[in-house]
């Protein structure tokens, strides 16, 4: 069965600081994983989907790099900025043909940015 | 596209009412998602669809929960009776598959629901 793991569960960093979230997950079979954010008292939005062809993927400043074999992807965000606090999830898509693409998720990793 | 829409936003209803969750997904996804998420248990999935159908229906509490997709642009969640560790937010998630895949997953703004 597929588990997905996030720690730190917390982590707090001075602003500016580049940082590391890691994501590793229990079965290398998957289809893809996507690593999400969430704001208290709000919804999950995305913000990177790493296909499982795929190594990384960019956007501004966040990267998120994807190794299957490890079953470990780890979210890396630069010159972190207070607005950047929030809960980041990741979350993969599982190969097992029974669930036909089941998603799993982590339970999150709760980021502060201090100015 | 409008998101992933949910209906209604708040719900506060008295332990024993019927309670209907609504979700309309992106055009064009095909897989569908409910969630819900507490304090105490995090997100949980509650059952998920691909093409209208139901797939895995595990984490579904009890018979008192129930869904449906009687199309790709609808579906539902019905609590009945509810009860007060009913209480959450209720998240609906669509995506679209891909030729040997999935793509990417969204979340609707969720329906917080209090019963008392």
């Amino acid at each position: 069965k597929q588990e997905v793991t996030q720690i730190p569960a917390a982590l707090s960093v001075p602003e500016g600081e580049n940082l590391v979230l890691n994501c590793s997950f229990t079965d290398s079979a998957i289809y893809n994983l996507q690593w999400f954010r969430q704001d208290p008292g709000k919804g999950l939005t995305s913000l990177l989907l790493i296909q499982s062809s795929q190594r990384e993927q960019t956007s501004g400043r966040l990267n998120a790099s994807l190794d299957k074999s490890s079953g470990r992807s780890t979210l890396y965000i630069a010159a972190s900025q207070p607005g950047d606090s929030a809960t980041y999830l990741c979350a993969v898509t599982t190969q097992d043909g029974g669930s036909q693409g089941n998603l799993i998720f982590g339970k999150g990793t709760k980021l502060s940015v201090k100015p | 596209d409008a998101g992933v829409i949910q209906s209604p936003r708040h719900e506060v209803t008295e332990m024993g009412q019927e309670v209907t969750l609504r979700c309309k997904p992106i055009s064009g996804h095909n897989s569908l998602f409910w969630y819900r998420q507490t304090m105490m248990r995090g997100l949980e999935l509650l059952i998920y669809f691909n093409n209208n159908v139901p797939i895995d229906d595990s984490g579904m509490p009890e018979d008192r929960f129930s869904a449906k997709m009687p199309n790709a642009s609808f579906s539902t969640l019905k609590i009945q009776p509810s009860e007060p560790r009913d209480s959450a937010v209720y998240f609906c998630a669509s995506r679209p598959s891909l030729i040997g895949g999935w793509g990417e997953l969204f979340f609707g703004e969720g329906s917080r629901l209090t019963v008392l």
